[in-house]
């Protein structure tokens, strides 16, 4: 089974802080993305990667950057850590070819005080 | 831009009872449609897809027809179970879409005993 592990399930930090957030996969998959999940906005994205070292602006990259420099991590990193980045973070990862499902990790609920 | 609308929740339904979430979409082309599933304390899974049109989708009892004519994907099962209970996501990735996922923002199912 296709398995996507994130480093934290619950993270509080406080405002300022230097936050990171670590996701792994062990599927050699290519692309892997970085969501927040709030309530009533549903998922959006945040950064994705389709390859090491490359990166791509989803619809909410502000505040943010990401890192990807081995093919099975992606880390989403927030350099000054503020109130309205509380929320929960989702991982995914998907093959380039073959089937377009994306598998999600379990999610980080990070809190910023 | 591209788009997806679902019915807000939450929805409670007794067991056994019929279930319809809708899901209308906006996107240019024909993208393929999905509905994902999360479960409490878990991240999102794949519940099923369809890639074109008059395709149905079906898992685990629940189906979903690609209807390109009025642009919806409405998920359906005849009969819940206690264990249903959830948030369902509806979702597409555009025709040549390199794997960005638009979700909706999520119906949360609550079946009672």
């Amino acid at each position: 089974d296709v398995k996507v592990t994130q480093s934290s399930r619950y993270l509080v930090k406080r405002t300022g802080e230097k936050v990171f957030l670590e996701c792994v996969q062990d599927m050699d998959h290519e692309n892997m993305f970085w969501y927040r999940q709030d309530p009533g906005l549903g998922l959006r994205l945040i950064y994705f990667s389709y390859d090491v070292k490359m990166k791509e602006k989803g619809d909410i990259p502000e505040g943010y950057s990401v890192s990807r420099e081995k093919k099975e991590r992606f880390s989403l990193i927030l350099e000054s850590a503020s109130t309205n980045q509380t929320s929960m973070y989702l991982c995914a990862s998907s093959p380039s070819s073959g089937s377009d499902e994306q598998y999600f990790g379990p999610g980080t609920r990070l809190t910023v005080t | 831009g591209n788009s997806v609308t679902q019915m807000e929740g939450p929805v409670t339904l007794s067991e056994e009872a019929f279930l319809t979430i809708n899901c209308t979409y906006t996107a240019t082309g024909y993208p393929s449609l999905f509905w994902y599933v999360q479960y409490p304390g878990e991240g999102l899974q794949l519940l099923l897809k369809a890639t074109k049109a008059d395709d149905k989708g079906s898992n685990k009892g629940f189906e979903a027809t690609y209807r390109k004519e009025t642009t919806s994907f409405h998920l359906e099962k005849g009969s819940v179970q206690v264990s249903d209970s959830a948030v369902y996501f509806c979702a597409l990735i555009p025709s040549g879409g390199y794997q960005k996922v638009t979700f909706g923002t999520g119906t949360k199912l609550q079946v009672i005993p």
